[in-house]
């Protein structure tokens, strides 16, 4: 599985939009790209996962490059309730279900 | 129900006692997971069970002991623990590995250990 990198902490002020970086350059062409977030002392929830397109649902809008080497997760308008720890993971479908989670990014949303 | 509960929320144990924690899923996913969390640190992937077998050991103590009753539950047998086993254990749960893309894990809560 591709290693993911990721900054370790960002800030960013309530009601604006969140852009959390994601670099994979290693990623191969059947690894998917998922991101979790953990907000402190729960367990991971699940938020969006994509392949090559850009994705968006009701929580965030994931953005890859067409390279696929970096993908940027956006929170359109962040809350003090996004402040959680984000995780980028690169995943292999049909390989087994082991998700190996990176170090992650520590989000403060700042009122 | 999209919901995976652990029990128990919080365990206190000794390096002698056997102790065990339970994960339970109803939304029919046949995969499921044990992760140890230490603090400030990321997930690390323990076992993994596909359809009620173990599939994934990711070289754990064997003082640890994973057990799938069925597709729905699924245990973490302790002895015999040291402090440093002292985490955040979490379950997850997905529908399977040939599921294709809508393969995400539903993570429990967790069950914080404190081996003392």
């Amino acid at each position: 599985d591709a290693k993911t990198t990721q900054p370790t902490s960002m800030d960013c002020a309530e009601g604006r939009a969140a852009n959390l970086p994601c670099n994979h350059s290693t990623i191969s062409g059947n690894e998917y790209v998922y991101w979790y977030r953990q907000i402190h002392s729960q367990g991971p929830q699940y938020i969006i996962h994509g392949l090559k397109n850009n994705e968006t649902n009701e929580m965030a809008s994931l953005i890859i490059t067409e390279d696929r080497k970096s993908s940027t997760l956006i929170l359109p308008h962040a809350t003090l309730r996004d402040t959680a720890v984000y995780y980028c993971i690169a995943y292999v479908l049909w390989a087994g279900n082991q998700f190996y989670f990176g170090t992650g990014t520590s989000l403060t949303v700042i009122p | 129900d999209t919901e995976v509960t652990q029990t128990p929320k919080h365990l206190v144990m000794g390096m002698t006692n056997k102790k065990s924690l339970k994960c339970e899923q109803h939304m029919g996913h046949r995969a499921m997971y044990w992760y140890k969390q230490k603090a400030k640190k990321p997930p690390e992937l323990m076992f993994v069970y596909s359809y009620e077998k173990l599939s994934i050991n990711e070289s754990v103590p064997s003082r640890f002991s994973p057990e799938c009753p069925n597709s729905s539950l699924l245990n973490l047998h302790l002895h015999a623990l040291q402090p440093e086993d002292s985490a955040l254990y979490l379950c997850a749960s997905s529908f399977d590995r040939q599921r294709g893309s809508y393969n995400e894990q539903f993570f429990g809560p967790g069950t914080r250990l404190t081996v003392l």
